[in-house]
């Protein structure tokens, strides 16, 4: 597609529901990135994708989120008994490559998908 | 760890003003520096970055910015604010030389651009 592209755009769950969240990137893309935005804060770094390969998961918060990737494409990060502190914005994004400072190596943002948890 | 710090929450200009938003990092090892910017209900869209060599970084939209490593500085600049301008704004590093380029991002600074 045009651009990342994320569904649901707006969620609410109640609490200790699970949820989950989908990201299809731009076509090609090699790296996929997750990220949880709190209201009032900057994005936080979740987890990374190489392709399928899952290489950082060191922002995700605590045992019940969980990412995957499975084909290397369309990405699902997933959200386990749902607490009121997971009420965020998760920003999915993509870019073409994975090497650092390529200076066309731009990273794609979706419209993110508004977690509520009640 | 890298930080990233955006002293203003919010800045209201009038229109045809100029504008900076202020940004400082703490890093021990080098970074990459990007600006973004944030209209309401939509994603992140990249101003401009600096990677290397000129300090002086041109971006979409009039925007510029001009890396100061000695004061660790990054601040926005626009020299004429226009209304369309209004939207929310964030400065993030990446370290240099890591596999992927992992942002960590300021709070934010929301520009409100007035009539």
């Amino acid at each position: 597609g045009a651009g990342v592209s994320q569904s649901p755009r707006y969620k609410v769950a109640k609490r200790g529901q699970d949820v989950a969240l989908r990201c299809d990137p731009i076509s090609g893309h090699v790296s996929l990135f997750w990220y949880q935005q709190a209201l009032g804060q900057g994005p936080e770094f979740l987890t990374y994708f190489q392709n399928e390969a899952q290489l950082d998961k060191s922002g995700l918060p605590s045992d019940r989120f969980f990412a995957e990737r499975p084909e290397g494409s369309v990405s699902t990060l997933k959200i386990q008994r749902t607490q009121q502190e997971d009420s965020a914005v998760y920003l999915c994004a993509s870019s073409l490559e994975s090497l650092v400072g390529r200076a066309g190596n731009t990273i794609y943002f979706g419209e993110g998908s508004w977690l509520t948890v009640v | 760890a890298q930080s990233v710090t955006q002293l203003d929450s919010q800045v209201p200009v009038f229109e045809e003003a100029p504008v900076e938003l202020r940004c400082n990092y703490s890093s021990s090892v080098s970074v990459y520096l990007f600006w973004y910017v944030q209209y309401p209900n939509q994603g992140l869209q990249l101003l401009l970055k600096y990677l290397s060599g000129s300090t002086l970084v041109k971006g979409i939209n009039g925007f510029e910015a001009e890396f100061n490593k000695s004061q660790t500085s990054f601040h926005l600049r626009k020299p004429s604010a226009h209304i369309s301008d209004t939207a929310e704004y964030f400065c993030a590093v990446s370290r240099v030389n890591t596999g992927f380029q992992k942002l960590v991002f300021g709070t934010g600074t929301r520009l409100l651009v007035s009539p």
